[in-house]
Parts: structure tokens; sequence; C-alpha cells
């Protein structure tokens, strides 16, 4: 089983709607990520928090805004989002970010549609 | 900038045959790390494997084992006795040393194995 944990596993929202996404971890990792995946597409990294801190911004609109309220914590606040938003989100955490050792663990995801 | 390919598309085998998926890269920088994940329908990428550039042994794990050339840029995974519950999309990605934290993914190979 996984021990990044997101929920919730499937969203339906129209595109007024403001709704969040939540990641949570428990291993004690200190780097957090957000990943859209289209279908039948490889991940594509969106966010990046390294020790509480935003890292990285891969120019996601700002339709979607992350927050780490603390190292175990992330969340994806989601309003007017479009109709080719629906993905799959996928949260992710590793241990020591930038080091060598470094390896990336993922969730379930979450299944996203906007109507 | 890095690459990672994945020619097969899609693979369809009969339960308990062999099966080699193929993984070629292209990046400059001369430390690196190379990882599979599997992708099940449920859509959580699960890892598999991280392998380093600087050590170049070959690993089995199980029915599952890796084989890492330096001088093709490839990176293989063999499935032995392939079983129905290896049905997946599999990704090969790579990180660089000073790639941070992100991960170059594949176009990923999905795996159909039929009983």
């Amino acid at each position: 089983d996984t021990e990044v944990t997101q929920t919730p596993k499937h969203l339906v929202m129209g595109m007024t709607n403001k709704k969040s996404l939540k990641c949570e971890q428990h291993m004690g990792h200190r780097a957090m990520y957000w990943y859209k995946q289209k279908a039948k597409k490889p991940p594509e990294l969106m966010f990046v928090y390294s020790y509480e801190k935003l890292s990285i911004n891969e120019s996601v609109p700002s339709r979607f805004s992350p927050e780490c309220p603390n190292s175990s914590l992330l969340n994806l606040h989601l309003h007017a989002l479009q109709p080719e938003d629906s993905a799959l989100y996928l949260c992710a955490s590793s241990q020591a970010p930038g080091t060598r050792q470094d390896t990336i663990y993922f969730g379930e995801g979450s299944w996203l549609t906007v109507v | 900038a890095q690459k990672v390919t994945q020619a097969q598309t899609e693979i369809s085998v009969v339960e308990k045959e062999d099966v080699t998926l193929d993984c070629v890269y292209e990046t400059r920088d001369t430390t690196y790390y190379l990882f599979w994940y599997k992708q099940p329908p449920s859509g959580e990428l699960v890892f598999l494997i991280r392998r380093n550039s600087f050590d170049e042994q070959n690993e089995i794990s199980g029915r599952y084992s890796w084989n890492f050339q330096k001088s093709t840029s490839s990176f293989n995974f063999t499935i032995t006795a392939s079983q129905v519950v290896d049905s997946a999309v599999y990704f090969c990605a790579l990180r660089a040393e000073g790639g941070y934290q992100k991960v170059t993914f594949g176009t990923g190979t999905k795996l159909q194995v039929i009983p």
C-alpha cells in the first residue's frame, strides 16, 4: 500500500466551483510534488515543495494554487478550471530533495473531471 | 536536455511468457539516476527500481530483472513468467544529478498479459 495518501479519489466539479485536492505523507519526506497526467501520457510536473517552500512551479496557470501547510501535507486548490484540466492528479514525496539517493514515491492519484 | 524513449507503445503476451520492456535514454550528465515505475489501471505509480549511473550491476528481484548498459544508454526491464497482475503501464524515467527534483519520464509501455 502507498504511504502517500490522496483525497478525494474522484472529483467532479463545475467550471465555477472551488475545490481542493489533499495529500498526506508520514514518511518524514521533505519534498512534495504535484503531477498532472492526461490519458495515455506520462506524468507532467506541476509544483515542487522542498522543506515546505515552493521550489518549482512549471508555469502552471493560476487557477491551480498549491499550498504546503506543513511537511506532511500538500494541497492543490482548484478554481475556475476548464474541461481540459480533467486529468489524474498525482501527489508524490521524496526523502531528501537534491540528494543522490532521492526517489519519488507517488500516491494513488485523484481523478478530476471538470464539467 | 534529457530524453527517455520507450519505443514499445503496447505489448501483449500470454501468461507465463517472458517479456522485455525497452528503455533508451539521453543525457549529457555524467551522473544520473534511472527509474522504473508501474502504473496499474487504478492510477497509482508504483516505484520498482532506481539505478545510479555509477553502478552498472544488473539487478534481479523475484520475477523482475533489469539490464543497465551504459554503452548503449539502455535500461531494459524483463519480467519472467508473466502474470495477469503484471498488466499495467510501465514508465522508465531519468533524473540528472544536476536536475534537482525534475524527472523525465518516457511515454510508457502498456503491457497486457493474457490469461
